[in-house]
C-alpha cells in the first residue's frame, strides 16, 4: 500500500465509449502525475499537476483529458480512444517543497481498447 | 536532468546479494539519485534515494561513489520476490518544483532459485 489508490484496476472499453480513470492520494501531497506504459516500453509522463494547476502536457492527444479538482484527486477522462491506447496508466504523487520530494505510485489501471 | 545507464539484465542467486549498477556521469551537484522497481504489471515501487552519502533502509542500500558519477543499489539477500525491473533515475529536486521522473528501460533482475 503506497497511499496512492487507482480505480478501476482493469478497464475494457470500446472506441466510442467515454470512461474515466480515478486516482486518490492519502499522503498529503500537492503534486500529481499521469504516466502511460505501453507493452514492453518505458513509462511515459503524460501530465503534471502542481497545486491543482496543470503544469505539463507532454503532447498528449486531446482524447485524453485530465482533471484535478483538488490536491488529493486526479482523473483521466477518456473518449474515442484507439486500440493503440491500450496500456497501463499510472498515477503518482509527490510533495512540492524542499528535499528529495519522493514520488509514490499507484498500482495502475490496465486499459484495453477494443 | 542527468542521463543514466544501466545494464539491461542481471541474474542473482536466491539468498545472495544483488548489486545493481548505474552510471550517471553527467550528474550535477544538486541532483538526487532515486531507485524504483517495477514488478510485472504493477506500479513502480520506491526503494531508496540519495544525494551524496550512502544510504540504507529496510529494503536496500545505496552506494554512491565519491565523484557521484555512479551508484550501486544493493539488495542484501535477494528473494524470488525481488525479480523485477529496477530503475535508476537522476533528478533535480528544486524547491517549489514538481518531481517529474523520467524513466529509462532499467535493469531486469532475475533472481534464480
Amino acid at each position: 500500500e503506497t497511499g496512492v489508490t487507482q480505480t478501476p484496476r482493469h478497464l475494457v472499453m470500446g472506441m466510442t465509449n467515454k470512461k474515466s480513470l480515478k486516482c486518490e492520494q492519502h499522503l498529503g501531497h500537492n503534486a500529481m502525475y499521469w504516466y502511460k506504459q505501453s507493452a514492453k516500453k518505458p513509462l511515459e509522463l503524460m501530465f503534471v499537476y502542481n497545486f491543482k494547476e496543470q503544469t505539463e502536457n507532454n503532447s498528449v492527444p486531446s482524447r485524453f483529458s485530465p482533471e484535478c479538482p483538488n490536491s488529493s484527486h486526479l482523473f483521466l477522462h477518456l473518449h474515442t480512444l484507439q486500440p493503440e491506447d491500450s496500456a497501463l496508466y499510472l498515477c503518482a504523487s509527490s510533495q512540492v517543497g524542499t528535499g528529495a520530494q519522493v514520488a509514490f505510485f499507484g498500482q495502475g489501471t490496465r486499459l484495453t481498447v477494443v | 536532468d542527468a542521463k543514466t545507464t544501466q545494464p539491461p539484465s542481471m541474474d542473482c542467486a536466491e539468498g545472495r546479494a544483488a548489486n545493481l549498477p548505474c552510471n550517471h556521469s553527467t550528474i550535477s551537484g544538486n541532483e538526487y539519485v532515486y531507485w524504483y522497481r517495477q514488478i510485472h504489471s504493477q506500479g513502480p515501487q520506491y526503494i531508496i534515494h540519495g544525494l551524496k552519502n550512502n544510504e540504507t533502509n529496510e529494503m536496500a542500500s545505496l552506494i554512491i561513489t565519491e565523484d557521484r558519477k555512479s551508484s550501486t543499489l544493493i539488495l542484501p539477500h535477494a528473494t524470488l520476490r525481488d525479480t523485477a525491473v529496477y530503475y535508476c533515475i537522476v533528478r533535480v529536486a528544486s524547491r517549489g518544483a514538481t518531481n517529474k521522473l523520467i524513466f529509462g528501460t532499467g535493469t531486469l533482475l532475475a533472481v534464480q532459485p
